[in-house]
């Protein structure tokens, strides 16, 4: 059963700082892994998609990379703006499924 | 925005009642699916369907069951309301064939049930 964890479950750090979100998974056969951003009481906006064929996906200042052999997957912001602020959602699909499985995301706080 | 759209953004039932949440693919998506969102947790997968047809579920009860239309239109309908119901509801959009299969959420209905 696929199982996502994500650490740490919560982070404030000052405005320009970078930073890494870590995310880990017990099933390595996995479809894709998708990277998302929640503002609070809001839906979830996609910010990068990896396939599993792909090594890491870069989208402006995000970077996201994935490790299939040791399950886990980092999503990594340069720059940090206080804008950032967001609860931020790793979530995978397995291969052969239907289902898409998150985590309970990293909530982040970027100080101006 | 994503251009998926769900109706209504927030609902007040009592336990017992039954709802129904509607939601509006992106367009040209045939696939849809559903997810609770507790307060502080994850998206919980409900179930997906695929050109009208249920192709996968999650851990709910029956109680929790879908449609979606031939403009591929999706309703949520839950009955017997409990307590635990209460969450952020999501749907989300994707283009089954595409191989890249992004999935596009929509804002969310909010159900509160007391």
């Amino acid at each position: 059963k696929q199982e996502v964890t994500q650490i740490p479950a919560a982070l404030s750090v000052p405005e320009g700082e970078n930073l890494v979100l870590n995310c880990s998974f017990t099933d390595s056969a996995i479809y894709n892994l998708q990277w998302f951003r929640q503002d609070p009481g809001k839906g979830l906006t996609s910010l990068l998609l990896i396939q599993s064929s792909q090594r890491e996906q870069t989208s402006g200042r995000l970077n996201a990379s994935l490790d299939k052999s040791s399950g886990r997957s980092t999503l990594y912001i340069a720059a940090s703006q206080p804008g950032d602020s967001a609860t931020y959602l790793c979530a995978v699909r397995n291969t052969g499924g239907f289902k898409t499985i998150f985590g309970a995301g990293t909530r982040l706080f970027v100080k101006a | 925005e994503t251009g998926v759209t769900q109706s209504p953004t927030h609902l007040i039932k009592t336990r017992g009642q039954q709802v129904t949440l509607r939601c509006s693919s992106q367009s040209g998506h045939n696939t849809v699916s559903w997810y609770q969102q507790a307060l502080g947790q994850g998206p919980q997968f409900i179930f997906q369907y695929y050109r009208e047809e249920e192709n996968g579920r999650g851990n709910f009860p029956p109680r929790f069951s879908g449609l979606q239309f031939p403009n591929y239109s999706s309703e949520l309908n839950v009955n017997a309301l409990e307590l635990d119901d209460s969450a952020l509801y999501l749907c989300a959009s994707s283009l089954a064939s595409s191989g890249i299969e992004t999935q596009y959420f929509g804002p969310g209905t909010r159900l509160l049930v007391l």
